[in-house]
């Protein structure tokens, strides 16, 4: 298993702000990915960031509006740029620790409220 | 410490019979609760849920029992079909609607 923690645990942003969010492993992984969850939706992954590499995004969401940092094995972190009512939503990272077995931790995420 | 565990890292099962895939959970403040699945390189999809006011709910060949006093939540699917092979997830939640993931189960249904 793998102890994720994020930070903020939530938050309350003006509109055009920008607001990143970190994600903490307790071991070092390959796989990070983020997700959004907005009110009433399932998830959706937003990128899947491996270390050493450039984010790989899904369709519907740019590095321009959501930049992902991977410095190490442990750390990622994903900002919300140039914020929107649009874009509150619940915001969450998980891990992938056995390849084979193809599951994920997830983190608590994080609440974000777009004014 | 998991607030939300899914013991069975992984479950084979034949195409036709029923798969249970199990979830435990200590939070008894958790009063929704639901099952996604996942497809290799792709997010969790939403499959069923279920609120804590009920202990059973059916959607076709997926139900979902809640059994409160145990903290223990089951997804059976039966038939079960080799489409369903994926990796399944409970997640629980409570006030604020913020959502806590057990690690996942991976079902392989073989034809």
């Amino acid at each position: 298993s793998a102890v994720i923690s994020q930070k903020p645990s939530r938050d309350i942003c003006q509109r055009g702000t920008s607001l990143t969010i970190q994600c903490q492993v307790d071991s070092q992984v390959t796989m990070m990915f983020w997700y959004r969850q907005q009110p009433g939706q399932s998830l959706t992954l937003i990128a899947t960031a491996n270390q050493g590499s450039e984010a790989t995004y899904e369709s519907g969401f740019v590095i321009d509006k959501f930049p992902i940092s991977r410095p190490n094995l442990t750390f990622s972190t994903l900002t919300v740029s140039n914020m929107s009512p649009e874009d509150s939503s619940i915001y969450l990272c998980s891990v992938e620790v056995d390849r084979a077995a193809d599951t994920q931790y997830f983190g608590p995420g994080t609440r974000l409220t777009v004014l | 410490d998991q607030q939300v565990k899914q013991n069975s890292p992984s479950l084979s099962v034949q195409e036709g019979r029923i798969s249970i895939l199990n979830c435990d959970y200590t939070n008894s403040m958790f009063d929704y609760f639901l099952w996604y699945k996942k497809y290799p390189a792709e997010g969790p999809t939403f499959l069923i849920s279920i609120s804590s006011i009920k202990d059973k709910n059916e959607d076709g060949r997926f139900t979902v029992f809640l059994n409160k006093s145990a903290k223990h939540l089951s997804l059976h699917i039966v038939p079960s079909q080799p489409g369903d092979s994926a990796v399944y997830f409970c997640a629980a939640s409570g006030a604020g609607n913020m959502l806590t993931f057990g690690g996942g189960t991976r079902l392989m249904v073989k034809p």
